[in-house]
Formats: C-alpha cells, structure tokens, sequence
C-alpha cells in the first residue's frame, strides 16, 4: 500500500541552525501539506501546497518557514533559523485529487529537537 | 478551534466492540465527517468517512444520525493495538486544513 515516508526520523539542532525537514508523498498526489505537534498538544495545521505554490498557511507559518517540491518527488520543509519553540514533531500528509473531499494521508513524522 | 465535540477518554475491554461518539451539530451539508487516530506520537492515521450514510471498511463502521449532528466510530473487536488517541473531523470541500481537536484517548484493556 503507497504511503508517505519523511526522513529524517529525529533532527536535533542547535537554535539559529537552518533546518530541512524532507517528505516523499504517495506518488499520484497533488495536495501536499505540513503539520506539527509540539510534545501533548494539538496537531497544528502549518500549510498546504498545490501546483507549485502555497495554497493556504496557518499564523504558525511566519517568514522563518518555507516549502519547496523541488523535484517532482520530494517535498520539503524549512525553517531558516530555528527556536527552542519549533521543537515538536512534523508530520507531512498528502492527498490526491478532490480537494477537501479526498482523504489525506499523514506520514510517521520528524522529530525536531532544537537545542 | 475543532467544530467536534468528544469524551476526552474511554476505556473498553480487549475483544469488545469500542463506540467512540462524536457530536458534530453545527455540521453543514457539505461537510464529511472523518475519523484518524494516533498511536502514541506516530503520524495520524486515517480510519473513515462518510457524509450521510453509515460506511464500514477493514478497520471499522462509522454510523451518521440522520441529522448529522452526530456520529459513532465503532471498532467491532478491539485489540491492545487500537490504543491511541481518536479525532473525529468535520471537513468540507472547500477546506484544505484539517482541524484537530483533542481527540477521545481510547484505552484497551486486557
């Protein structure tokens, strides 16, 4: 069964350091997307992306984080200069081709450590 | 904020039929309803949807009132495995996020 991978598992990081966090979603969709949880909290919707651009972010997603599909497969995070605050874990999810209505489908996660 | 209300826990026993409820009254028409879980810190993962009517697949049966407002997610034989935290989700077509509230922590007992 297709599903979505993300690598690395665990990330630690020293605050300041620019950090990428990398997906392969399921390989026939469109929609891609970036959550976090930070440690007993709620999953928190961060962005979506669809044909080559932004389509949606949250306030979460401020001008430290950008995205990228840089080659048709991979689908990246970033944060330019990270805090203790983006400790949480990262979860990528795809979905295929109704938006909304067509399910998506969450990776395992990256687990950011920021020291 | 999640537009779903559910018990912040429940326990049942190992081999039972676990029914998690889920009130959704302010559901539009054009909203799905969707059940994920979350085992321990892992990536969510997607159970079911429905709009009106009751579905069932490999994992488990999902039972709509017939004003929506409120739904059961029904695991028919639970196992120690099916322990985790479960978010039933009101999503439309228009909506590319996903709304995660707190979730019903289910605990399985042996």
């Amino acid at each position: 069964e297709p599903e979505v991978t993300q690598t690395p598992s665990h990330q630690v990081t020293q605050m300041g350091q620019e950090v990428i966090l990398r997906c392969v979603p399921i390989s026939n969709h469109l929609y891609f997307y970036w959550y976090r949880q930070i440690l007993g909290q709620k999953v928190e919707f961060l962005v979506s992306f669809y044909n080559n651009e932004i389509s949606e972010k949250s306030e979460i997603f401020d001008d430290q984080f950008s995205v990228e599909r840089p080659d048709g497969s991979n689908f990246t995070l970033k944060i330019r200069s990270t805090k203790l605050e983006d400790s949480a874990m990262y979860f990528c999810a795809s979905s295929g081709l109704a938006k909304g209505t067509d399910t998506q489908y969450f990776g395992p996660g990256t687990r950011l450590t920021v020291l | 904020d999640a537009k779903t209300t559910q018990p912040p826990s429940m326990d049942c026993a190992e081999g039972r039929a676990a029914n998690l409820p889920c009130n959704h009254s302010t559901i539009s028409g054009n909203e799905y309803v969707y059940w994920y879980r979350q085992i321990h810190s892992q990536g969510p993962q997607y159970i079911i949807h429905g709009l009106k009517n009751n579905e069932t697949n490999e994992m488990a049966s999902l039972i709509i009132t017939e004003d929506r407002k409120s739904s059961t997610l029904i695991l028919p034989h639970a196992t120690l495995r099916d322990t985790a935290v479960y978010y039933c989700i009101s999503h439309t077509n228009r909506d590319d996020k996903i709304i995660f509230g707190k979730g019903t922590r289910l605990h399985i007992l042996p």
